[in-house]
């Protein structure tokens, strides 16, 4: 059973970088997988941030692309994001999780962490 | 992006009602759509992939069907756990993966 579990400072200041990690067990980084990043702000919808493989190709939304950076380890099973400029509207649960590949490089998320708060605030 | 539209955004059922939540998209997107429950503080769970298929472990009353544009989340018979928010998610085409803005399902 695959898990994935974030971490990083909980508050952030405007203008600051972003910065979690997600550490999975259960399985490999190196798995025929991508592992992803998605916010969700509160009360409100889902946000895919970007992705990376264990090659550390990555890809990222276009929304956010000039201020994220989602990086791997594979000697500590684990990926990256930092968001930087951040602003009140970064403010959000981040999750990590993991994306099925299916016809070729698109798919869905099956595994997923709990969630982690990031508020940004001075 | 294609964008996902999802009705109702929210709405009322009883326990043994039988519900469908519907997921449109801004253009075809074939079959490459999944399904997610979303209760209050925890993840989304993923609960149906390529409109119709059921993850592993995922009960039987939940069903999903469409392609092309249109989509729709079935429960044949409501529970108690199943009263949470529900989100579409398209994967015909990215970046950006985007996803409806959600379904919020309460008891009545």
């Amino acid at each position: 059973q695959v898990q994935l579990q974030e971490s990083g400072p909980g508050l952030v200041k405007p203008s600051g970088t972003l910065s979690l990690t997600c550490a999975v067990s259960g399985g490999s980084i190196s798995s025929s997988n991508w592992w992803s990043w998605v916010r969700q702000p509160p009360g409100k919808g889902l946000e895919w941030i970007g992705e990376i493989y264990h090659s550390g190709s990555t890809n990222y939304n276009p929304s956010l692309k000039s201020r994220v950076t989602i990086s791997v380890d594979k000697s500590k099973n684990q990926f990256s994001l930092k968001l930087s400029s951040v602003t009140a509207a970064d403010t959000a649960v981040y999750y990590c999780a993991r994306k099925i590949a299916v016809a070729g490089t698109v798919g869905y998320f099956d595994y997923w962490g709990q969630g982690t708060l990031v508020t940004v605030s001075s | 992006a294609i964008r996902m539209t999802q009705s109702p955004s929210s709405f009322s059922a009883s326990t043994g009602d039988r519900v469908t939540i519907t997921c449109r998209a801004s253009q075809g997107i074939s079959s490459y759509l999944a399904w997610y429950q979303q209760k209050p503080g925890k993840a989304p769970k993923l609960l149906i992939y390529a409109a119709s298929t059921l993850q592993s472990g995922v009960p039987s009353r939940f069903s999903g069907s469409g392609s092309g544009t249109d989509f729709t989340l079935t429960i044949s018979c409501l529970q108690s756990e199943d009263f949470a928010t529900y989100y579409c998610q398209q994967y015909y085409s990215y970046p950006p993966y985007t996803f409806g803005q959600g379904t919020k399902l309460e008891i009545k």
